[in-house]
């Protein structure tokens, strides 16, 4: 069982639809990530939030748009996205400075 | 964050130790050794991290050569549930978070 709680567990969209993916943690973390992973590919940087500030941005499109509300949520929102925009969205949280990173399940997005 | 090298998979038989190797020759006196795994159709798992001693918890013991150059993973008894992909990352030790650089990994194999 996964300490990080991700929600849809799967979503397909088409390409005009605006979607929310969302994640929660309640070990008190204060630094929350968004990763994306491909097919057979390890996992890559999207965003990491600090204290709820975005602190990271690994020059995403702007078609994601991150927002954390709290310290326990996360969302990822989506808008206008392109079908090799299907991946993996995982999202992980940490205490806050160099520490292991507890990871959700992921939501398996496809894009039609 | 110092780039690694693993080979890109591995067999090992049910019950014996599983060793796993990692090369980051370019790793700084800042940076810890982490492992984490990734069993499919899950998000990554944290495992260990070490900066130069021997670490041991209860999933593996992880030994790091006194140069830094190289550390390996040792699964003492591997189970069929450790097969996966393992990941050797290279991360500060300081400063705010920040997100993890995943190599492609180690896609280790436990046979009955």
């Amino acid at each position: 069982d996964t300490e990080v709680t991700q929600t849809p567990k799967h979503l397909v969209m088409g390409m005009t639809n605006k979607k929310s993916l969302k994640c929660e943690q309640h070990m008190g973390h204060r630094a929350m990530y968004w990763y994306k992973q491909k097919a057979k590919k390890p996992p890559e940087l999207m965003f990491v939030y600090s204290y709820e500030k975005l602190s990271i941005n690994e020059s995403v499109p702007s078609r994601f748009s991150p927002e954390c509300p709290n310290s326990s949520l996360l969302n990822l929102h989506l808008h206008a996205l392109q079908p090799e925009d299907s991946a993996l969205y995982l999202c992980a949280s940490s205490q806050d400075g160099p520490s292991p990173q507890h990871f959700g399940d992921g939501t398996r997005l496809s894009i039609l | 964050d110092a780039k690694t090298t693993q080979p890109p998979s591995m067999d090992c038989a049910e019950g014996r130790a599983a060793n796993l190797p990692c090369n980051h020759s370019t790793i700084s006196g800042n940076e810890y050794v982490y492992w984490y795994r990734q069993i499919h159709s899950q998000g990554p798992q944290y495992i260990i991290h070490g900066l130069k001693n021997n670490e041991t918890n209860e999933m593996a013991s992880l030994i790091i050569t006194e140069d830094r150059k190289s550390s390996t993973l040792i699964l003492p008894h591997a189970t069929l549930r450790d097969t996966a992909v393992y990941y050797c990352i290279g991360n500060k030790r300081f400063g705010g978070a920040d997100g993890l650089t995943f190599g492609k990994g180690t896609h280790l194999i436990i046979q009955p």
